[in-house]
């Protein structure tokens, strides 16, 4: 089972470049994620699709949009990049949004430079 | 402010070394506490959901429970394989849509 799967896993960016992190989940869920680690912050969440057709705001969206494309689809777009982007990204699926645990994709490393 | 604070921030223990990492919370309501496993440079790996005081999960090695204020994970006997952060997280009842709440994390090493 592939799970959650993103794309790229490593990426370099200048600075005022854009750029879509990909995600899938083949799992069937209802809901996606979108979080970055940061050390020393621990995981935050980007924005998140309740439900295909929807999305919502979460601790920390500025300077990113989303698409939640279909279902098994979430992207992540950085419409222009800056140093304080560089992070590691995490695209996470669950059943279903309230209290079902979300499995989580491998990363996108992610350097502004 | 809802927070969620996990310690230590590091454990070294020796295989064989039982020990308990806390993840204490101050939450206006739990709906959930997940418990996780991070290997360098992968994503985190579902481990426990607990729901209520005094509910308890185990899983080889490991063992959650919670209180109404914190949760404890308990590595008995613990084996080098064992060596990783280990996560909390929160969902409060009051959280719009799955807001995940997460602590800073336990980085736990095992040497044999």
């Amino acid at each position: 089972n592939a799970g959650v799967t993103q794309t790229p896993k490593f990426q370099v960016l200048k600075t005022g470049q854009s750029m879509t992190l990909q995600c899938a989940q083949d799992m069937n869920h209802n809901s996606m994620y979108w979080y970055r680690q940061d050390p020393g912050m621990g995981l935050r969440l980007i924005y998140y699709s309740a439900s295909e057709g929807t999305t919502d705001k979460g601790e920390v969206p500025n300077g990113y949009n989303v698409s939640r494309l279909n279902k098994r689809e979430f992207s992540l777009r950085l419409e222009s990049a800056a140093p304080s982007q560089t992070s590691v990204y995490f695209c996470a699926s669950s059943e279903r949004t309230g209290s079902t645990e979300a499995f989580f994709g491998q990363g996108t490393r992610l350097t502004v430079v | 402010e809802d927070q969620v604070t996990q310690s230590p921030e590091a454990l070294r223990l020796q295989e064989g070394e039982s020990s308990s990492l806390n993840c204490s919370y101050t939450v206006s309501g739990l709906r959930g506490l997940f418990w996780y496993r991070q290997d360098p440079g992968k994503g985190p790996e579902f481990l426990f959901t607990l729901y209520s005081a005094g509910e308890e999960k185990e899983k080889e090695r490991l063992k959650a429970t919670l209180t109404k204020k914190e949760s404890f994970l308990h590595i008995t006997a613990p084996k080098p394989e064992d060596s990783a952060t280990y996560l909390c997280a929160v969902i409060m009842i009051k959280a719009a849509g799955n807001k995940l709440t997460f602590g800073g994390g336990t980085r736990v090493l095992v040497k044999p």
